[in-house]
């Protein structure tokens, strides 16, 4: 149980191009998900935390305008890399935990997105 | 504020022999601990969790960690270690009393399993 799916895994795209990356849970309700960025060999930096119906809310330094999330339902949380440039790549991953478990229970994640920007 | 180190950035065992990841935290709260494994190029597995009650954990894969609150530590072991344990080991906290909903996260230690 408790798994997310992540998708694409991998995007090679133009510099100015917009990429939409989605996470779903597949067999569980998710009122939280969490969307992080991933450096090369080092460790995991959280971008914002979506609520289902809500605003996400970002991480200090993270551009809102620039990563546009949106969680329209409990089992889908997607993230828009808007305007993508070079210093965008990255490896993004999101991660969903299911509600009303006051934190207890742990994030689940889905298997990452490789985003390169030529 | 919260934190959590875990202080080796690589470990190198032998194959057969046990292993060690250690993590140290600190919250103001009970702490919500948990490990977490990641393979080359793809997402977090859990591993394994504190919440509250046995200190002594066990999770997948065989692993197991041992909540101590006088030494905030919760290090992440194995008896025998194989080849295929050879992955990225990330320890985490969050305040059990605390309205944060996130997860503090360490930088993440290098666990090579020679055969």
């Amino acid at each position: 149980g408790a798994v997310v799916s992540q998708h694409p895994s991998r995007v090679i795209c133009k510099s100015g191009t917009s990429v939409k990356i989605e996470c779903r849970s597949l067999d569980f309700q998710a009122t939280t998900m969490f969307w992080y960025r991933q450096f090369p060999k080092k460790s995991l930096m959280l971008m914002a935390t979506s609520n289902e119906g809500s605003k996400a809310t970002y991480e200090q330094g993270v551009e809102k305008d620039k990563f546009l999330i949106n969680h329209a339902s409990l089992t889908l949380s997607t993230l828009t890399v808007t305007s993508a440039h070079p210093e965008d790549s990255s490896f993004y991953i999101c991660s969903a935990r299911e509600g009303g478990t006051g934190g207890r229970q742990p994030q689940h994640f889905g298997d990452g997105t490789r985003l390169s920007i030529l | 504020a919260q934190s959590v180190a875990q202080p080796e950035d690589q470990v190198n065992v032998a194959e057969g022999n046990p292993l060690t990841v250690k993590c140290t935290y600190s919250v103001s709260g009970n702490p919500y601990l948990f490990w977490y494994v990641q393979y080359p190029n793809r997402g977090l597995q859990f591993l394994l969790k504190y919440i509250t009650g046995d200190n002594l954990v066990k999770g997948s894969y065989g692993f197991e960690a041992e909540f101590n609150k006088s030494q905030t530590s919760f290090h992440l072991k194995k008896p025998s270690a194989l080849v295929s344990d050879s992955a990225l080991y990330f320890c985490a906290v969050r305040d059990g009393g605390g309205n944060n909903r996130k997860l503090i996260w360490g930088l993440g230690t290098s666990l090579a399993v020679n055969p």
